[in-house]
């Protein structure tokens, strides 16, 4: 079955530590694996993606096919970065839909 | 260039009641998807419409159901409301059918008393 775990329901750590956002998918084929954040009042939106292998706001997240993961790393987090974050796969066709994770709230100590 | 939105952004309705939520997509966009967004299961997706198809639903019972017409907009409709309704509706459009990259509106709140 398709599927996107994210383990941690809630994160926290203090400004200037390093900062992983765990996600795991089960997908028969190649799907493409996205990252969207919500911040507080404001609209989910799109933060990365796998296949354009950028890296924005300082997060950056490597595909492991292997591992079946796509982790979100940042190196020093940082206040404004506190937010719900999803991990999002989207098939390799387009019959069928993005599956969306459960989301990690992310909380940045001063 | 207008993002996606949503109307209205707040409804409060009793149980029994329907509503009918509305998408304006972005200009351009053909696919349209609906989600449900509460803190006790994350975001569950509804369905998908693209070109005035719907070409994904999810496990949600018939009483939630959608179209799309031909300018893209969409409408989301909940009949014989409950409770449980109560939840974040939200609407994401992209250019291609899946609903990958999508945008998405700010959402309607809908409250059931």
């Amino acid at each position: 079955a398709q599927r996107v775990t994210q383990p941690e329901k809630l994160l926290s750590v203090f400004k200037g530590a390093p900062v992983e956002l765990k996600c795991n998918y089960s997908y028969s084929g190649s799907p493409e694996l996205f990252w969207y954040v919500q911040y507080s009042r404001q609209r989910l939106q799109l933060l990365l993606r796998h296949i354009s292998r950028e890296s924005i706001k300082g997060f950056t997240a490597d595909l492991n096919k292997g591992e079946t993961s796509f982790h979100l790393k940042k190196p020093f987090a940082q206040e404004e970065d506190s937010a719900m974050y999803y991990c999002a796969l989207s098939p390799e066709t387009s019959y069928d839909k993005v599956i969306f994770g459960p989301g990690t709230s992310l909380s940045v100590i001063p | 260039k207008a993002g996606v939105t949503q109307t209205p952004r707040y409804l409060i309705k009793t149980r029994g009641q329907q509503v009918t939520l509305s998408c304006s997509p972005i200009s351009g966009h053909r696919s349209v998807s609906w989600y449900q967004q509460t803190p006790g299961q994350g975001l569950q997706f509804l369905f998908e419409y693209f070109s005035e198809t719907q070409r994904n639903k999810g496990n949600f019972p018939g009483r939630f159901s959608g179209r799309q017409f031909s300018n893209s907009r969409s409408e989301m409709n909940v009949s014989t409301l409950e409770l449980g309704d109560s939840a974040l509706y939200l609407c994401a459009s992209s250019r291609s059918a899946g609903g990958a990259f999508a945008f998405f509106g700010q959402g309607t709140r809908l409250t059931v008393v």
